[in-house]
């Protein structure tokens, strides 16, 4: 338990659906993360938000909205996905001006997404 | 751009030592740490460097840096089933609040 987590575990979904990942992390950090690990590829930084501010955007398309209603919640609104999307999306939080460790990221276990 | 690189697959014995190599090309990284993926699971921090150092020993975990080479490596002593997971390495820069991850190495333990 690294003390963020992530719903739903696994998620199908055709190219018309809208639906929404939740990440929620409970070790009172100020700074959240979404990463896309695809097969064979690099994670993929999407979105960082920092004091519930969004700071990173990595030309990401529209069809991914995040959402950082709190520093404790994050979501990723997901609309009109393409079979390319399919993917694990995993969340991050870490305290910004730590100090000690820089940017030690505690990761969720992740959303297995599937785009039919 | 940044670029960390690392390769793909490392297979070892159970008991023996497993070496994990990571370069990069951007030297101005003040953090280098080691995750771990289990399957199905998120990255697990394992350790960390700073980059004014050249060793850090954490029980079975031995993390050395050349900073002249650009070239991090994880080297774990009497490697267990246990350990087989995709490890990554991935560099912080302050500037940008980013951490830039290499590819990912497949560890794969053998009885």
């Amino acid at each position: 338990e690294t003390g963020v987590t992530q719903t739903p575990r696994h998620l199908v979904m055709g190219m018309t659906n809208k639906k929404s990942l939740k990440c929620e992390q409970h070790l009172g950090h100020n700074a959240m993360y979404w990463y896309k690990q695809s097969a064979k590829k690099p994670l993929e930084l999407m979105f960082v938000y920092s004091l519930e501010e969004r700071v990173e955007n990595n030309s990401v398309p529209s069809r991914f909205s995040p959402e950082c209603p709190n520093s404790s919640h994050l979501f990723l609104h997901l609309h009109t996905l393409q079979p390319e999307d399919s993917a694990l999306y995993l969340c991050a939080s870490s305290q910004e001006g730590s100090g000690i460790t820089g940017n030690e990221q505690f990761f969720g276990p992740g959303t297995r997404l599937t785009v039919l | 751009g940044e670029d960390v690189e690392q390769s793909l697959f490392l297979s070892v014995r159970e008991g023996d030592s497993s070496v994990i190599n990571c370069t990069y090309t951007d030297s101005s990284s003040t953090y280098l740490y080691w995750y771990k993926q289990e399957p199905g699971a998120g990255l697990q921090l394992l350790t960390y460097i700073f980059s004014n150092m050249d060793m850090k020993q954490d029980q079975r975990l031995t993390v050395l840096l050349n900073k002249k080479d650009k070239h991090l490596s994880l080297r774990i002593a009497d490697t267990q089933t246990g350990d087989s997971a995709i490890y990554f390495c991935a560099l912080y820069k302050a500037a940008g609040n980013k951490l830039t991850f290499g590819g990912g190495t497949r560890v794969l333990v053998k009885p």
